[in-house]
Order: structure tokens, then C-alpha cells, then sequence
């Protein structure tokens, strides 16, 4: 079965700062993908940023980038000169696709991230 | 930008009733996902379609929920009688399915539903 934990339930920083959440994954499969999704409180679930696991190199979205350590089966995400606008809920998610079907997707539970002024 | 739309945005029920919640996947999506967000559960993968035809409807409670596609600008999500646990936010996604595989899928605003 595939998995997605997020051990931070919540983090909180300044404005400006840089800030990391943390995402660790289970899967048996060779072919899958990572995403990190933003939930602010207006509900929307958008895409922030994405990885392939066959490529080494970790991707880069402006502000955003990860750290993907495919061994250790980890996929942090840091957030650069984070803003106000950054408050949202952060979720880590799997993909993959199974023998039959299309592809699917698994969630960790999230972590809030506040950024204070 | 193409965008999932969902309809009802908000509603409230009283136990008993049927509840409808209507999808409009982005044009050309083939793929058609419904999840449930709970505080408790997170994100659950309640049923997908492709094609219109459903795919794995395994993460749906079968007695009360249904699921359709009548047509590939309609997703439809039922729930009757509805019960107070099933007081959630409901999304529909949709996305490319299987040559696109690293297409990621693309949310609505979600239905908060509240049953009462």
C-alpha cells in the first residue's frame, strides 16, 4: 500500500523567513510522482510544485523547491522569503498508477503553516 | 484558466435527505476523481471514472453513495439518506489519465456539505 505521513501537524514563522515541511512516503512502485499541494482557507486545493522519481534533480518553482531523497523515501518542501500570502494548509501527495485504472492519488493529513508579520 | 467547477459551493440538510453534488471536469480531462476531506480522515479517494466509466469505486460506502458520469461534462456524487458523519468537504478532480501520467490532477472549490 502507498503512504504519505507529514509528522509537523502545524509550523509557524515569520515573514521573510525560510520555512521546510516534511514528507516521508511508502511505495512499492518504480513509476510514481509527488506533489505538494496548497489549501488556504479559501478551500482550493492548488498545485504548488511537483517531482518525478526517476529524475535526480530536485525541482525548483520559484520560492518553492524540494529536497528529494529517493532512498530515504523523502520529499520536503522548502518555502523561500515565505509571505503573508503562504498561510495554508500543505499537503504531500503520491501518484501512481496502478496495473488497471488510472492514476491514483494518496494524501498525508497536512500541515498548517501560519506566517506571521 | 480551465478550472474544476463544483456545484452546490455550501449545503445544509437535515438527516434523510438526498444529497446532490455536481462536477464539471476541465474540457478534455478524461479522468474524473471525488475525494472527502474530513478533519479526522484527511483526503479520502472516494471513487474515479474514466471515460466516463467508473474505474474503482472501493473507498465509497455502496448502501448510500453512487456516483455517475452521465456525460463528459457532468460528474455527479449522491448520497442518499444522508447521515450526519457524512458532513465533509467534498472535491472533484479531474486530470489526463494513463499516457499523461505525470499530469497532476486539478482540483474544484469542494462542496462543504452539512448534514444536520
Amino acid at each position: 500500500a502507498q503512504t504519505v505521513t507529514q509528522s509537523q501537524p502545524e509550523m509557524s514563522v515569520q515573514e521573510a523567513e525560510t520555512v521546510t515541511l516534511s514528507c516521508t512516503y511508502d511505495t512499492s512502485e518504480n513509476n510514481y510522482y509527488l506533489f505538494w499541494y496548497k489549501q488556504p482557507p479559501s478551500r482550493q486545493m492548488i498545485l504548488v510544485i511537483r517531482q518525478e522519481a526517476y529524475k535526480q534533480q530536485n525541482a525548483t518553482e520559484n520560492r518553492f523547491s524540494v529536497n528529494f531523497q529517493k532512498a530515504a523515501k523523502s520529499f520536503s518542501l522548502k518555502i523561500s522569503d515565505s509571505q503573508l500570502g503562504d498561510t495554508a494548509m500543505y499537503f504531500c501527495a503520491l501518484m501512481w498508477k496502478p496495473l488497471q485504472g488510472a492514476q491514483k492519488l494518496v494524501f498525508g493529513q497536512g500541515t498548517r503553516l501560519t506566517i506571521n508579520p | 484558466d480551465a478550472r474544476v467547477t463544483q456545484t452546490p459551493r455550501h449545503k445544509v440538510t437535515e438527516m434523510g435527505q438526498e444529497v446532490t453534488m455536481r462536477c464539471q471536469p476541465i474540457l478534455g480531462h478524461n479522468t474524473v476523481f471525488w475525494y472527502r476531506q474530513t478533519m479526522m480522515q484527511g483526503l479520502e479517494l472516494l471513487a474515479y471514472f474514466r471515460n466516463r466509466a467508473p474505474l474503482d469505486d472501493s473507498g465509497m460506502p455502496k448502501d448510500r453513495f453512487s456516483a455517475e458520469m452521465p456525460d463528459a461534462t457532468l460528474a455527479t456524487l449522491k448520497i442518499q439518506p444522508s447521515e450526519p458523519r457524512d458532513s465533509a468537504v467534498y472535491f472533484c478532480a479531474s486530470g489526463l489519465g494513463l499516457s499523461q501520467s505525470n499530469q497532476p490532477q486539478h482540483f474544484g472549490d469542494g462542496t462543504r456539505l452539512s448534514i444536520l
